[in-house]
């Protein structure tokens, strides 16, 4: 089935741990994003890849580290996990080059660092 | 940068029309897009406007000004699944800058 998987569904993490959050997308798309969903806040752009082995610092970018090495994976790591970085966090996916094509989400990652 | 502005929540009972607005102020501007969320869930795309004007969808139609930055979002004949939240997105250079949403509550 097309479109964008994210692993885990949920995760709790000790402070101080690394994480790696899994996405995946089949659509064949050149642009994908992480962002994270706070109360309040609305979603936030953490890093985004306009094509595959290039990556762009977003909004909130500290913390976090991505990388892009073929079309269809962009896994976003915390190399160190802080009770702020408790969230939402879901992964997009955009066609084309144009800003204008909609932007695709996966199902979300819910992630507690205790 | 960029400051995107809407209403925290709205309520409408089922069967009215309810518009959601959202102002901006950016520094780039190539075009506004609303996205529906219901919880627990992922945003879904709704609409996109780049030109002033009325775009319609079903029962949705989205409104854009872009010399007044300024856009709404129309929903008629609401149904209780309409309750969600929706979210303003203005698109930059290569990103899009979300607002914090609207959750909207339909009743009976």
């Amino acid at each position: 089935i097309a479109g964008i998987t994210q692993a885990p569904t949920s995760q709790i993490l000790a402070a101080g741990r690394r994480m790696t959050l899994r996405c995946t997308q089949d659509m064949r798309h050149n642009a994908m994003y992480w962002y994270r969903q706070d109360l309040g806040l609305g979603l936030r752009l953490i890093h985004y890849s306009n094509t595959a082995g290039t990556t762009g610092k977003g909004e909130v970018p500290d913390g976090y580290s991505v990388s892009r090495a073929n079309t269809d994976d962009f896994p976003l790591t915390l190399a160190s996990a802080v009770p702020s970085q408790t969230s939402v966090y879901f992964c997009a996916s955009r066609s084309g080059t144009g800003v204008g094509n909609e932007q695709f989400f996966g199902p979300g990652t819910r992630l507690t660092v205790l | 940068g960029q400051n995107i502005d809407q209403p925290t929540e709205m309520t409408a009972t089922e069967g009215a029309i309810v518009q959601i607005n959202c102002t901006y102020q950016t520094s780039g501007f190539n075009g506004l897009f609303w996205y529906q969320q219901h919880a627990g869930e992922a945003p879904t795309f709704l609409s996109y406007n780049v030109l002033d004007g009325l775009e319609e969808k079903g029962r949705f139609s989205s409104f854009l000004s872009r010399s007044k930055g300024y856009s709404y979002l129309l929903l008629k004949e609401l149904q209780m699944k309409d309750s969600a939240s929706y979210l303003c997105a203005v698109a930059g250079f290569q990103k899009l800058v979300f607002g914090t949403g609207t959750r909207l509550l339909v009743s009976p």
